[in-house]
C-alpha cells in the first residue's frame, strides 16, 4: 500500500482535460514539494513536474501541477494519444529520518 | 548530458545477496548537492524508492528495507553500488538508478533500468 493515494485509473478523449489527484499527509505533501513522473509502458519513468508546478525543459505546457494542503493535482489539457501512460506522484516525507514516498500510480487511457 | 546505466545479475536465488552497480556520466560527486538513488518496480506495480547517496556521503534508506540495504559510491569511477541482502521472489522487478541534482529535489534523470529475477 502506497503512502500517497492516487486513483488507479483516469481517462479522457483526445483534446479533453483530465486531472489526477494525489493525497498525502502533514509529513509529506503539506510540507515538501510534489513531483510527478510519467511512465510510458515498457520504458523508464520520466520527470514531468517538479517542485509542485515546475516543468523540466521539453515538457509541453499542456501539463501543469498544483498543490494545496495535503493534496496535489496533475492536469493534462488538450489530451493526446501519446499521453497514454502511468503517472506517479512523489514527495519527500519527513517521518522516519526522511524518505521518498510514491503514489500507487494512475493509468491514463486516451479514449 | 547526464546518463546513468545499471548493471548486475539478471537472476539471483532466494536468500542471496543482490549487488547492483550504477555507472554514470555527465556529472560528478565532486559537485555539491548531487546524489544518486535507486528505485525499483515489480511487474505491474508502483515505483518504490530504495536508497540515495549524496555528494557528501550522506546516505538515506527506505525505512522498511534499511536493515538489508547498503549504498556506496566511488567518486573516481563515477559509480554507485547498491547491495540488498536476503532477496525474496516478490522482489523480482526492474531496478532503476536515478540522478538528483540537489538535496530533497526530484529525480530528474533515470537510467534505463535492469531487470532482476529472484527465483530458485
Amino acid at each position: 500500500q502506497s503512502v500517497l493515494t492516487q486513483p488507479p485509473s483516469a481517462s479522457g478523449a483526445p483534446g479533453q482535460r483530465v486531472t489526477i489527484s494525489c493525497s498525502g499527509t502533514s509529513s509529506n505533501i503539506e510540507i515538501n514539494a510534489v513531483n510527478w513522473y510519467q511512465q510510458v509502458p515498457g520504458t523508464a519513468p520520466k520527470l514531468l513536474i517538479y517542485k509542485n508546478y515546475q516543468r523540466p525543459s521539453g515538457v509541453p505546457d499542456r501539463f501543469s501541477g498544483s498543490k494545496s494542503g495535503t493534496s496535489a493535482s496533475l492536469a493534462i489539457s488538450g489530451l493526446q494519444s501519446e499521453d497514454e501512460a502511468d503517472y506517479y506522484c512523489a514527495a519527500w516525507d519527513d517521518s522516519l529520518n526522511g524518505q521518498v514516498v510514491f503514489g500507487g500510480g494512475t493509468k491514463l487511457t486516451v479514449l | 548530458q547526464i546518463t546513468l546505466k545499471e548493471s548486475g545479475p539478471t537472476l539471483v536465488k532466494p536468500t542471496q545477496t543482490l549487488t547492483l552497480t550504477c555507472t554514470f556520466s555527465g556529472f560528478s560527486f565532486r559537485t555539491t548537492a548531487v546524489g544518486v538513488g535507486w528505485i525499483r518496480q515489480s511487474p505491474g506495480k508502483a515505483l518504490e524508492w530504495l536508497a540515495l547517496i549524496y555528494w557528501d556521503d550522506d546516505k538515506r534508506y527506505s525505512p522498511s528495507l534499511k536493515s538489508r540495504l547498503t549504498i556506496t559510491k566511488d567518486t573516481s569511477k563515477n559509480q554507485v553500488v547498491l547491495i540488498m541482502t536476503n532477496m525474496d521472489p516478490v522482489e523480482t522487478g526492474t531496478y532503476y538508478c536515478v540522478h538528483i541534482k540537489e538535496v530533497f529535489s526530484a529525480f530528474d534523470i533515470w537510467g534505463q533500468g535492469t531487470m532482476v529475477t529472484v527465483s530458485s
